[in-house]
């Protein structure tokens, strides 16, 4: 199975602040990553998929980057809805993985 | 606007069983596949079962495998996922997914599931 290594684990930060977070795969996962969002109590929302694409609707200060095993995803300037925890997720090869989240936390 | 719906989520015994179903609405059902993903605690996001859109394709994680079964009812617009021979670690809430070449673009609100004596 790939595994997915998401870091930080959290990460506190103020609205306004850029926020960054990597993924690292354990093998070469070409653009085949996802990222979500989630807010306690709700379903994970897709923000980005194929490692830099966003779906309609998601906004523009989010952005991903990276190919190969190494994943960025960007909060450009982060806004009061954006506090939540957010997880990486590779469609390379099944078993899906996931992973083990990140949680953006004010400061 | 796509909406899922899940339901059938509960508590049971240790080697019991639950039939969980996801009602669809909103997008081409017949044409999606579509996944369970579970979610715990501990384990985080854990990725369950998916289907294609005819049904005939279906695929499943290791830890589930030969006790869970997926399927779907197209005429009714509606994913199941029957689960046997339930364990302590099969407890978690469940999604419903909208895939498309492995991404989860839409999900439903989810639905607990608990095994424990």
């Amino acid at each position: 199975d790939i595994q997915m290594t998401q870091s930080p684990s959290s990460v506190s930060a103020s609205v306004g602040d850029r926020v960054t977070i990597t993924c690292r795969a354990s093998l070469d996962i070409s653009s085949r990553v996802a990222w979500y969002q989630q807010k306690l109590g709700k379903a994970p929302k897709l923000l980005i998929y194929a490692a830099s694409s966003l779906p309609s609707g998601v906004p523009s200060r989010f952005s991903g980057s990276g190919s190969g095993t190494d994943f960025t995803l960007t909060i450009s300037s982060l806004q009061p809805a954006d506090f939540a925890t957010y997880f990486c997720q590779q469609s390379n090869s099944v078993p899906r993985t996931f992973g083990q989240g990140t949680k953006v936390e004010m400061k | 606007e796509v909406q899922l719906v899940e339901s059938g989520g509960g508590l049971v015994q240790p080697g019991g069983s639950l039939r969980l179903s996801c009602a669809a609405s909103g997008f081409s059902f017949s044409s999606s596949a579509l996944t369970w993903v579970r979610q715990t605690p501990g384990k985080g996001l854990e990725w369950v079962s998916s289907i294609g859109g005819s049904g005939t394709n279906t695929y499943y994680a290791d830890s589930v495998k030969g006790r869970f079964t997926i399927s779907r009812d197209n005429s009714r617009n509606t994913l199941f996922l029957q689960m046997n021979s339930l364990r302590a670690e099969d407890t978690a809430v469940y999604y419903c997914a909208v895939t498309q070449n492995g991404y989860y673009f839409h999900w439903g609100q989810g639905t607990l599931v608990t095994v424990s004596s």
